[in-house]
């Protein structure tokens, strides 16, 4: 129940392309669910986050879509670019459990 | 850059060694937190410190340890290593407890070499 699976494991987008990656969950009381970029030899950086009494979240190019009923959630990059490139990790929490449960991970390839 | 400094940045030892991971969080920020990644099992959690006090632990072996000092910097020791062990460990901090306001931040992390 606390773990939160990630598809696909990688994704080749064509510059200009729409890069979708999906997060799905098990534990209902999970309430916070953020998106971590990570490229080759530094850490995780917050992309953007989520709580579950909204349906979606916008920040420039980056959309998160949430479906609660559904238990999953899903990042969407509108007009891939070659510098976002990188591996991609969803994540969730439940509140005051001082832990992100983390997705697998998607190797994101943008070619230009 | 997330103002989580970790040191040293490559570490190459032997097995049944003993090594310590140092971490200092960004500025004003109280909870300290460890993470393993590895190739197979992706970022699982060790354990969480909040202003000195250990609050949560996950998948951590006995055969590791952390705490945080008054300086709110922290050390994860790792003792008896085995090629296994080899993964990339990082640091990451919040201002408190974790929440929407209160995200994690992560440090480049120390990759640990066991030969």
């Amino acid at each position: 129940q606390q773990q939160v699976k990630q598809s696909p494991q990688s994704l080749i987008v064509q510059k200009g392309g729409i890069s979708i990656i999906n997060c799905a969950y098990e534990n209902t009381a999970f309430d916070y669910f953020p998106w971590y970029q990570q490229f080759p030899g530094k850490g995780p950086a917050l992309l953007i986050a989520i709580r579950p009494d909204v349906s979606e979240k916008k920040e420039g190019r980056f959309t998160i879509s949430f479906n609660k009923s559904a238990k999953q959630f899903s990042l969407h990059i509108m007009d891939s670019q070659p510098g976002d490139s990188a591996t991609y990790f969803c994540a969730a929490s439940l509140q005051g459990a001082q832990k992100l449960v983390f997705g697998q991970g998607t190797r994101l390839t943008i070619n230009p | 850059d997330s103002g989580v400094t970790q040191t040293p940045k490559h570490l190459i030892t032997a097995t049944g060694q003993r090594v310590t991971l140092r971490c200092s969080p960004r500025s004003g920020d109280l909870s300290v937190y460890w993470y393993q990644q590895s190739l197979d099992q992706g970022l699982q959690f060790l354990i969480q410190y909040y202003n000195g006090e250990e609050r949560a632990k996950g998948n951590i072996l006995e055969r590791f340890s952390a705490q945080q000092f008054p300086d709110l910097h922290s050390e994860l020791n790792l003792s008896s290593l085995e090629l296994g062990d080899s993964a990339l460990y990082f640091c990451a901090s919040s201002v408190g407890v974790l929440t929407y306001n209160s995200p994690l931040h992560f440090g480049n992390g120390t990759r640990l070499t066991v030969t």
